[in-house]
């Protein structure tokens, strides 16, 4: 089966660094994105990842493990505009995204 | 980077008319689209795949003659929903995958379209 597994929701204070998990069960794998979606809006991209490892991108870093299933977004230096739904998008057969409910994160002065 | 637009942003129509969504790749081309549905609080669910001069390929439990694709360019394709009901209230958004962005395929998204059935 096909499974995306993230927490509810965090909460974060303005400055500081967040680490979102997310685990996957996929039937097929091409990689793996991450999204961030803003109350009322469609997805933005922020990352992607094939090869396990880290993928640094400014203040947003992610990091995945095919073996485990397992990877994660990396937040540093948070501000107030970083308040939003994160999500986890395995490609699976066809290069469908599968998406699961998301991480909304919340930050506070 | 790679735009997407749609059109309309917002739909208000009753109950049993039919209404067209468009979505456009602006400054690349895309062989395939994607169209998603999002309820509040809940995740995107993929709807079908369009491709560009097929027929799309429509998820388990979507019903085709309801939910009608048409990809007929390699930056626009169509979703009409017919005879919406109020169930069909919904957050529909639509992806366009750009293959010459390399070997990372991303989905881009479009800003979204919000249909609210009478």
């Amino acid at each position: 089966g096909q499974n995306i597994d993230q927490p509810t929701e965090m909460t974060a204070t303005e400055g500081a660094i967040v680490q979102i998990n997310c685990t996957y069960q996929t039937s097929g794998f091409n990689g793996l994105f991450w999204y961030q979606q803003h109350a009322g809006e469609a997805p933005t991209f922020l990352s992607y990842n094939v090869l396990d490892g880290l993928e640094e991108k400014g203040r947003f870093s992610s990091f995945l493990s095919r073996s485990k299933g397992y990877s994660y977004l990396l937040l540093k230096e948070l501000q107030m505009k970083d308040s939003a739904s994160y999500l986890c998008a395995p490609s699976g057969g066809y290069n469908k995204l599968i998406f699961g409910a998301g991480t909304r994160l919340a930050v506070h002065p | 980077g790679a735009v997407v637009s749609q059109h309309p942003s917002w739909v208000i129509c009753k109950s049993g008319t039919s209404v067209k969504i468009e979505c456009r790749s602006l400054d690349f081309q895309a062989t395939t689209m994607f169209w998603y549905r999002q309820f509040p609080k809940q995740s995107l669910m993929l709807m079908a795949t369009s491709n560009e001069g097929s027929k799309a390929t429509y998820e388990q439990g979507v019903e085709k003659d309801k939910f009608l694709i048409n990809h007929a360019s390699l930056t626009l394709s169509t979703l009409t929903v017919t005879s919406a009901h109020p169930e069909d209230s919904s957050f529909y958004i639509c992806s366009a995958r750009d293959t010459s962005s390399g070997p990372v395929e991303t989905q881009y998204f479009g800003p979204g379209t919000r249909l609210l059935v009478l």
